[in-house]
């Protein structure tokens, strides 16, 4: 059963710091990899998808690596700023159609 | 504007008295999903359906149930409500059911049991 776990739990930095997000996976047979930002009280929207093909995907100051072989995933931020702030979640897509979620990191981006 | 709606948006109920949660969206998406977020376990799949008339289950489907009689609309019902199923529920969809376009999400709804 694909497991998706996340660390850190929480993260603090100050601002303009580069900062990864790390993603792992037991299961190499995902077809996409997403990456999501949660608010406070909000949804959760769409960062990145990495399809299985790939290796990364660039949006902005965001980039998003897959690495099926090793089962991992990371978020790259450059340039880190306070409305940064936030939940980042990953989730690994299933040949079921299924997507199994990690558990997310706190991020906290200190003026 | 493209959005996945959600509602209710909160909901405080008791036990035992089924309830409905509409889902609704206005992408023409193939694909729609539920999921419940729960502090300390994160987004678990509840259940998800590919198309008009095809559901399947996620990892938690109990004690829950769902159709999908069109397109546009996918309601998670809860027959006979208990306090575990006090939880963040968030409803998704995407475009195609192969994984190749992203998941969108509503702002979800926040339900109680008592």
């Amino acid at each position: 059963k694909q497991e998706v776990t996340q660390i850190p739990a929480a993260l603090s930095v100050p601002e303009g710091e580069n900062l990864v997000l790390n993603c792992s996976f037991t299961d190499s047979a995902i077809y996409n990899l997403q990456w999501f930002r949660q608010d406070p009280g909000k949804g959760l929207t769409s960062l990145l998808l990495i399809q299985s093909s790939q290796r990364e995907q660039t949006s902005g100051r965001l980039n998003a690596s897959l690495d099926k072989s090793s089962g991992r995933s990371t978020l790259y931020i450059a340039a880190s700023q306070p409305g940064d702030s936030a939940t980042y979640l990953c989730a690994g897509g299933s040949g079921t159609y299924k997507y199994i979620f990690g558990t997310g990191t706190r991020l906290k981006v200190l003026a | 504007e493209a959005q996945v709606t959600q509602n209710p948006r909160y909901l405080i109920t008791v036990t035992g008295k089924k309830l409905t949660v509409t889902c609704s969206q206005n992408m023409n998406h193939e694909y729609m999903s539920w999921y419940r977020q729960d502090p300390g376990l994160g987004l678990r799949q509840i259940y998800y359906s590919m198309n008009v008339e095809v559901t399947d289950k996620g990892d938690v489907p109990e004690g829950y149930k769902v159709s999908r009689k069109e397109k546009r609309n996918f309601p998670l019902i809860l027959e006979s409500p208990s306090p575990n199923q006090t939880s963040l529920y968030f409803c998704a969809s995407s475009l195609s059911r192969t994984g190749h376009q992203p998941q969108h999400f509503g702002d979800g709804t926040r339900l109680s049991i008592l």
